[in-house]
């Protein structure tokens, strides 16, 4: 089934330390998201890429990096910059074209203690 | 820049109600306009879409309507279930010159439970 794939669900991590949450997809799509979710607020863009080797910072990008050196995966690392990481973080794909829809994957839920 | 604003929640409602969220919106051009639903603990599924002015997107009974006059696009349902408890998002997808070329852009969601 073609479709997106984040893991792990459910993340742990000690504060300070960096963490990397995985995203794959295999719906032949050129543009990949991230967004992170917390309660009350909507979802809010992280990074972006529209192409291979190419990323964008979106709306908070500070404390977070990306990289995209495949079309199907599109690794976040939440860093120890970050200063209020545990959320809920969501992975999204589409066509590379304007005014379309994306798909989403399950989501990771961090928790940093 | 481009936006969306949702009626706030949470909305209470008895099995077999009407409903209706709003949405209204800000965006340079002519974007495409998404309502968005996430069940607890899972990421967001597309209910429905119009991708220009009067459209009329359709799921599972869920209807809106693209009103560029108004710069709406409602989310109503004419008999709820209690299976449609769910937070739902409205979102659109800009045009050329806008801050969401390229991505998507969401109000802040509205949780719905429904009563038997």
């Amino acid at each position: 089934d073609g479709g997106i794939t984040q893991s792990p669900k459910y993340l742990f991590r000690k504060e300070g330390q960096n963490v990397t949450l995985s995203c794959e997809q295999n719906l032949n799509h050129d543009a990949m998201y991230w967004y992170r979710q917390d309660p009350g607020q909507g979802l809010r863009l992280i990074y972006y890429s529209q192409i291979v080797n190419d990323f964008q910072k979106g709306d908070i990008a500070e404390g977070y990096s990306v990289s995209r050196e495949k079309k199907e995966s599109f690794p976040l690392t939440v860093t120890s910059a970050q200063k209020n990481p545990t959320a809920f973080y969501l992975c999204a794909s589409s066509i590379a074209s304007v005014r379309t829809e994306a798909f989403f994957g399950q989501g990771t839920r961090l928790t940093v203690v | 820049g481009d936006s969306v604003t949702q009626m706030e929640g949470p909305v209470t409602l008895s099995e077999e109600a009407f409903l209706t969220i709003n949405c209204t919106y800000t965006a340079t051009g002519y974007p495409s306009l998404f309502w968005y639903v996430q069940y607890p603990g899972e990421g967001l599924q597309l209910l429905l879409k119009a991708t220009k002015a009067d459209d009329k997107g359709s799921n599972k009974g869920f209807e809106a309507t693209y009103r560029k006059e108004t710069t709406s696009f409602h989310l109503e349902k004419g008999s709820v279930q209690v299976s449609d408890s769910a937070v739902y998002f409205c979102a659109l997808s800009g045009d050329a010159g806008g801050t969401s070329y390229g991505k998507l852009t969401f109000g802040q969601g509205t949780i719905l439970t429904v009563h038997p």
